[in-house]
């Protein structure tokens, strides 16, 4: 495998369910991400995870809850979602850059297409 | 409120012709852009990217321009051709050289060439 990678590629969920997104990358950067794409409406950050740790959570509801447990994985675990979170959700991740270097653009994976009933 | 616009939704020009996409931001704190493209059932695959010490930056058959002054920023492809046909998202980052690795994407163009 090469990239980013996402399973599913695509969920249905009752609004009960609890089911968790998967994303690998296989590029060795320190840096992943969840975005959220809905319909006529920009990509929004989610999640950034920094060499594992959260830097920044975007204001998202508690129901969305990211875990990386290494620099490698990052998932997406959803529990009691509302039909309006039906949307896709990318994974990207690229090498953070430091101080005074060059800017590394992100990689994202192929998203899952979640829907909730 | 937006930060990045792009107040185009679709654009439909004819095989070799030049296709030119458009980017508007408010934040005068962002310093580098990048275009990303995106066909359906896929993630978005970067393309081109400039920095604000820059005004212009060409790869091939895509060149991006930034005019600071105005807040804007455009994608030319030249010649177009059909399997550019795609959405094209803009996205700028407060980078500050490596303090922050985060984008603010803008609602995307989808380009359709017509052969």
């Amino acid at each position: 495998e090469t990239g980013v990678t996402q399973t599913p590629r695509h969920l249905v969920m009752g609004m009960t369910n609890k089911k968790s997104l998967k994303c690998e990358q296989h590029l060795g950067h320190n840096a992943m991400y969840w975005y959220k794409q809905s319909a006529k409406k920009p990509l929004e950050l989610m999640f950034v995870y920094n060499f594992k740790e959260q830097t920044e959570n975007n204001s998202v509801p508690s129901r969305f809850s990211p875990e990386c447990p290494n620099s490698s994985h990052l998932f997406l675990h959803l529990h009691t979602l509302q039909p309006e979170d039906s949307a896709l959700y990318l994974c990207a991740s690229s090498q953070l850059s430091l101080a005074g270097g060059s800017y590394n653009e992100q990689f994202f994976g192929p998203g899952t297409r979640l829907t909730v009933l | 409120d937006q930060q990045v616009k792009q107040n185009s939704p679709s654009l439909s020009v004819q095989e070799g012709r030049i296709s030119i996409l458009n980017c508007d931001y408010t934040n005068s704190m962002f310093d580098y852009f990048l275009w990303y493209k995106k066909y359906p059932a896929e993630g978005p695959t970067f393309l081109i990217s400039i920095s604000s010490i820059k005004d212009k930056n060409e790869d091939g058959r895509f060149t991006v321009f930034l005019n600071k002054s105005a807040k804007h920023l455009s994608l030319h492809i030249v010649p177009s051709q059909p399997g550019d046909s795609a959405v094209y998202f803009c996205a700028a980052s407060a980078w500050y050289g490596g303090a922050t690795n985060k984008l603010i994407f803008g609602t995307g163009t989808l380009l359709a060439v017509q052969p």
